[in-house]
């Protein structure tokens, strides 16, 4: 079994359309991330949640909006996608919210043409 | 702010090699130090961590690494390479009281010959 399942895993698009990113994690863990990776694999944060409640929100762009239904699900959307949001968006969780010991998914590869 | 910075771009090496991956990052505080290693096509997954004690970690596949304080450096190493440990590599620091918030290293590309 997957621990942490995104879908879907490659997404291609026009700009100005809107699509989310759903994310499941069944490691029983309480917090979990969004981060983006770029075209050099530079990773950054995006979102946490720890138990459905936003704990960090990074300089992002309102067009990214993250919803968390339960303390399983972090889904992303995002409106009005842009050229520069091409990127693999990878989901992660944590057993806590202090450690920065994450499990990640396989990653979502959004291509916006 | 916070940095990680990951001294090496990209390293080619024959099997059999010996590797360390150059790692500092800029905090005076307590940290939480971390190895991440993405092999082509795939996520993210922990090689080892480092959050208090013995400053020499063992982790996954016979990588280890060092924390050394006083230089905010923790190097990762590992004696012989495979040509199964061709990936990508990142260092990841987490600061105390921000929510398990990683920062991570622009990331080292090793590539093993076999």
């Amino acid at each position: 079994d997957t621990a942490v399942s995104q879908t879907p895993k490659y997404l291609v698009t026009q700009m100005g359309n809107d699509k989310s990113i759903k994310c499941e994690q069944n490691l029983g863990h309480d917090t979990m991330y969004w981060y983006k990776q770029d075209s050099k694999k530079f990773l950054k944060i995006m979102f946490s949640y720890n138990n459905k409640e936003l704990i960090i929100n990074e300089t992002v762009p309102n067009r990214f909006s993250p919803k968390s239904p339960d303390k399983a699900h972090l889904n992303l959307h995002i409106n009005s996608l842009e050229l520069g949001d091409s990127a693999v968006y990878f989901c992660a969780s944590s057993p806590s919210s202090g450690t920065g010991e994450l499990f990640f998914g396989e990653g979502s590869r959004l291509t916006v043409l | 702010a916070q940095s990680v910075s990951q001294h090496n771009h990209h390293v080619i090496l024959s099997e059999a090699a010996s590797l360390e991956l150059g790692c500092n990052y800029s905090y005076g505080g307590t940290v939480n130090l971390f190895w991440y290693v993405q092999y082509p096509g795939q996520h993210l997954q922990l090689l080892l961590k480092y959050f208090s004690g013995d400053p020499l970690v063992k982790g996954i596949k016979g990588f280890e690494a060092e924390f050394i304080k006083s230089k905010f450096s923790f190097n990762l190493r590992k004696p012989s390479v495979q040509w199964s440990d061709t990936a990508e590599y990142f260092c990841a620091v987490s600061v105390y009281n921000q929510g398990g918030k990683l920062i991570f290293g622009q990331g080292t590309e090793l590539s093993v010959k076999p």
